[in-house]
């Protein structure tokens, strides 16, 4: 069956713009995860969704950070008044469940947001 | 806090060598996951093997295994038989306790490993 998408693989917006990423996940998978990957800061995770709601927003930076899941499937991550230091490569994942035996996460190829 | 660690910022290896990546994990949870993931140059990040906290015998998978030493809190990655498509980043990560049953997963700094013809 088809992998996690992403759309889109790669954005360039300027300081200011709002910006809007998009993740599928694996079909029937109920838990969604984005994480950020950037030079300094390395892997670092964002949010957690199972089925619709988003029981852990733990690591999302700021308030400028939002995300939503809409029919337990796709997911979109927005970035309200962008700054430069956004800039960084985010990766969505998604797993069967959580527990063990299920909680395998299977990432997307990302998108590349660059804030000029 | 949990924390993972590679030590192992770049790697060598020959062509059809074996290859052992270190990875130390911290954790005060009984209950938990160990995985490795690796990131070729094209960004995408593959899932490579499990190990659960309660599993006795080490995972592997084809040409990975996973050598799971729970007293020392260490879950290195072997490869067999090094390959030139097993250049990339390698991540080890584990699952952590969050909030509502979170199950997300914190990543070590990563090792770059480069397999010479």
């Amino acid at each position: 069956g088809a992998g996690v998408s992403q759309s889109p693989s790669n954005k360039v917006t300027e300081k200011g713009k709002d910006v809007e990423l998009r993740c599928d996940p694996i079909s029937g998978h109920t838990a969604l995860y984005w994480y950020r990957q950037s030079l300094g800061q390395g892997l670092e995770f964002l949010i957690y969704f199972q089925g619709n709601s988003a029981p852990d927003k733990s690591g999302l930076p700021s308030d400028r950070f939002s995300a939503e899941r809409t029919g337990g499937s796709v997911s979109t991550l927005t970035i309200q008044r962008t700054q430069q230091e956004d800039s960084a490569v985010y990766l969505c994942a998604s797993s069967r469940g959580v527990g063990s035996g299920k909680e395998t996460q299977y990432f997307g190829p990302g998108t590349r947001l660059l804030v000029l | 806090a949990q924390k993972i660690t590679q030590t192992q910022p770049g790697m060598f290896v020959q062509e059809k060598e074996a290859v052992t990546l270190d990875c130390t994990y911290d954790t005060s949870d009984q209950s938990y996951g160990l995985f490795w993931y690796k990131q070729p140059s094209s960004g995408e990040m593959i899932f490579l093997i499990y190990q659960g906290s309660y599993d006795e015998q080490n995972a592997t998978e084809g040409r990975y295994s996973l050598n799971f030493q729970k007293a020392r809190k260490s879950a290195n990655l072997v490869i067999s038989a090094s390959q030139l498509g097993d250049s990339a980043m390698y991540f080890c990560a584990m699952r952590e306790a969050g909030m509502d049953s979170s199950y997300k997963l914190i990543f070590g700094s990563g090792t770059r490993l480069l397999v010479r013809p």
